[in-house]
């Protein structure tokens, strides 16, 4: 049978087309987001961060929209390119352990000419 | 230019061996982190360090260790009590604070 996690969510956009890739956080405690991006055997790039006193924080072709009454983030990518395509990973703090990030599973995005 | 470094690039263990996984950054930052990374995953914490001479397991600590003997370095040994150790392995660097969150190119561990 399929095994959990080894098929990530896709998601599939035309170029130029915006994409919403969202993430579900699980302690209501966290105060710091952080959306990164991952290619094939690399490591992870930032994106974009938040954190829990903000609901909207705008960079370059890119937005994080931060629900914390649902523990709901999404990052917004605007106008995206066939460069975009890769796996998006939203991670929050965990609390009382320094710096330490927790990590979503990630979606892949995928951008179709 | 200032970054971590990880080596190797690709790793290869026969089973029940030990195996060291180097990890260095000249970032100047007080906090390095070991995560584990497997197929269609997100990324686990394995330890983490946030000053030299301490270190604190992550959520997947066991059949793993490290030292942080000096600020630049956080080697990461995978020992042989490790059940499934092949998987990718990122380290990770910040100062003292969240900003300026660092990955190294990771290492890719298979045991044959």
């Amino acid at each position: 049978g399929e095994s959990v996690g080894l098929h990530l969510p896709t998601l599939s956009v035309q170029e130029g087309d915006n994409s919403i890739i969202n993430c579900a956080y699980s302690n209501s405690a966290s105060d710091y987001f952080i959306w990164y991006k991952q290619e094939s055997g690399k490591g992870p790039q930032f994106i974009i961060d938040i954190r829990s006193n903000m609901d909207k924080r705008q960079g370059q072709r890119v937005t994080v929209l931060l629900n914390k009454t649902v523990k709901h983030l999404s990052l917004q990518i605007a106008a995206t390119q066939p460069g975009d395509s890769a796996v998006y990973f939203c991670a929050e703090n965990y609390v009382n352990s320094g710096y330490a990030l927790n990590f979503g599973k990630g979606t892949s995005l995928l951008v179709t000419p | 230019d200032g970054g971590i470094t990880q080596s190797p690039k690709y790793l290869f263990r026969k089973e029940g061996q030990n195996v060291t996984l180097s990890c260095e950054q000249n970032l100047n930052h007080d906090a390095m982190y070991w995560y584990r990374q497997d197929p269609g995953q997100g990324l686990r914490l394995i330890y983490y360090s946030q000053i030299v001479n301490d270190f604190q397991k992550g959520d997947i600590a066991e059949g793993y260790s490290v030292s942080r003997e000096k600020k630049e370095s956080f080697p990461l040994t995978v020992t042989s009590a490790q059940k499934n150790p092949t998987a990718f392995y990122l380290c990770a660097s910040t100062p003292a604070s969240f900003g300026g969150y660092t990955f190294g190119s990771g290492t890719r561990l298979t045991v044959v």
